[in-house]
């Protein structure tokens, strides 16, 4: 049973420059969150993706975008990088529509922005 | 403004001894309760959920939660050194949105 996967592992770029990041859901899985999480806090809510459309975003600049795909796997764009960008991205997925079902991270992208 | 508030620590427990984590909220419409355990450099994992007030036992884990207190906690029975990681605990009010805690750091000495 596959777990939530997301690539790349870890992502070297410099300010102003634009980053796509991957994630594919766990199977059976069909809602997919993004969050971002910087060294000694907890995942901030980017936003979340269910039936292809963004359905809740967080307090997040335009300049994070997102989308979801017929097979429910999904990117996040950042465009526009700055320094404060650097941290852990995560992507969680989880299943249905109702907001309080349990959900499953995946390993993560490190960002740095240099 | 939804808050989620944990110590941060560190908690230093004896193996074989209790450890008790305990998370504070803002808001009486929470929905929804979460443990996860994060290894250093590493994403976090879901340990446990809660819903109702009262307490949910899976093995060596307890929540519990308080609504009216707004708090809910996690035992850890029995300790063991591969518990040493950091708890963060997330709740989820109406929507989708989980709101994350700072994290608790534990360590488990031998």
């Amino acid at each position: 049973d596959a777990g939530v996967t997301q690539s790349p592992t870890h992502l070297i770029k410099t300010r102003g420059q634009q980053v796509t990041l991957r994630c594919s859901p766990k199977s059976g899985h069909d809602t997919v969150s993004w969050y971002q999480q910087a060294l000694g806090q907890g995942p901030q809510f980017i936003f979340q993706y269910y039936e292809e459309e963004e359905r809740q975003r967080g307090n997040f600049p335009d300049r994070f975008s997102g989308h979801q795909f017929p097979n429910y796997s999904s990117e996040l764009n950042v465009n526009a990088l700055l320094l404060g960008d650097s941290a852990l991205y995560l992507c969680a997925s989880s299943l249905g529509g109702a907001g309080n079902q349990p959900q499953h991270f995946g390993d993560g992208t490190r960002l740095s922005i240099l | 403004q939804k808050e989620v508030e944990q110590n941060s620590g560190p908690l230093s427990v004896p193996e074989g001894a209790i450890a008790s984590l305990n998370c504070t909220y803002s808001d009486r419409g929470s929905q929804s309760f979460f443990w996860y355990r994060q290894y250093s450099g590493k994403s976090p994992e879901l340990i446990m959920f809660i819903y109702s007030n009262g307490d949910k036992e899976d093995g060596r884990f307890t929540a519990q939660l308080n609504k009216a207190s707004q708090y809910v906690s996690l035992l850890i029975r029995d300790s063991q050194p591969s518990d040493s990681a950091t708890y963060l605990c997330a709740v989820n009010w109406s929507g989708n949105q989980f709101y994350f805690g700072t994290g608790t750091s534990l360590t488990v000495i031998p």
